[in-house]
């Protein structure tokens, strides 16, 4: 399916580990996303990338670590999460230039911190 | 920054009814309101939005209205079917940086056959 795809769809990981989300979009945006989804909260935006570089960091803890090594991926690096951690993490892209403010999300990254 | 409040939290219908669903905002020179639709397991996709130029939009059973006086918009779903059954999110941009959105806390709707 094109669109945007993300990897893993589920994680679990200790609070010690190491791992990576991937992000990887095909419909030739230039702006890309990742946003929080707990339960019954709103959706969190946690960084912004606009061609490649980084526009936007919502006062995220450094335990999460944004890479963006062109306009088509995007990456979350984890690193001694905590449990409240837990959550959906989704992807999206934008065109900037349309100006529509449509985002396109991926499928979402279901992590769980034991 | 931008605070968008969203009611209700739940809501049920029986099939065939409408469905309203509202958002609140406190930035007054925010000027785009998209909704998005959830289905269980699924990501989210926009299903209507409309600019602060006009105050209504249509596209078949769904509708939104903007009230920019009162910083508010709503969603209407007519003739609800249980394919409509989702969670709904209302957003709206800051001013001064159209990527950044704050996203209402979400609607579920939950139509009963």
């Amino acid at each position: 399916e094109t669109g945007v795809t993300q990897t893993p769809r589920h994680l679990v990981m200790g609070m010690t580990n190491k791992k990576s989300l991937k992000c990887e979009q095909h419909l030739g945006h230039n702006a890309m996303y990742w946003y929080k989804q707990s339960a019954k909260k709103p959706l969190e935006l946690m960084f912004v990338y606009n061609f490649k570089e980084q526009t936007e960091n919502n006062s995220v803890p450094s335990r999460f670590s944004p890479e963006c090594p062109n306009s088509s991926h995007l990456f979350l690096h984890l690193h001694t999460l905590q449990p409240e951690d837990s959550a959906l993490y989704l992807c999206a892209s934008s065109q900037e230039s349309q100006n529509t403010g449509e985002l396109f999300f991926g499928e979402g990254s279901r992590l769980t911190v034991l | 920054g931008e605070n968008v409040e969203q009611h209700p939290s739940t809501l049920s219908v029986q099939e065939g009814d409408s469905a309203v669903i509202k958002c609140t905002y406190s930035d007054s020179a925010s000027n785009y309101f998209p909704w998005y639709k959830q289905e269980l397991g699924k990501r989210p996709q926009l299903i209507i939005d409309i600019r602060s130029n006009v105050g209504e939009k249509k596209d078949q059973r769904i509708a939104v209205t903007l009230n920019k006086t009162a910083k508010h918009f709503s969603l209407h779903i007519t003739e609800t079917q249980p394919e409509d059954s989702a969670v709904y999110f209302c957003a709206a941009p800051t001013l001064y940086n159209f990527n950044k959105f704050y996203f209402g806390s979400g609607t579920k709707l939950n139509v009963k056959p």
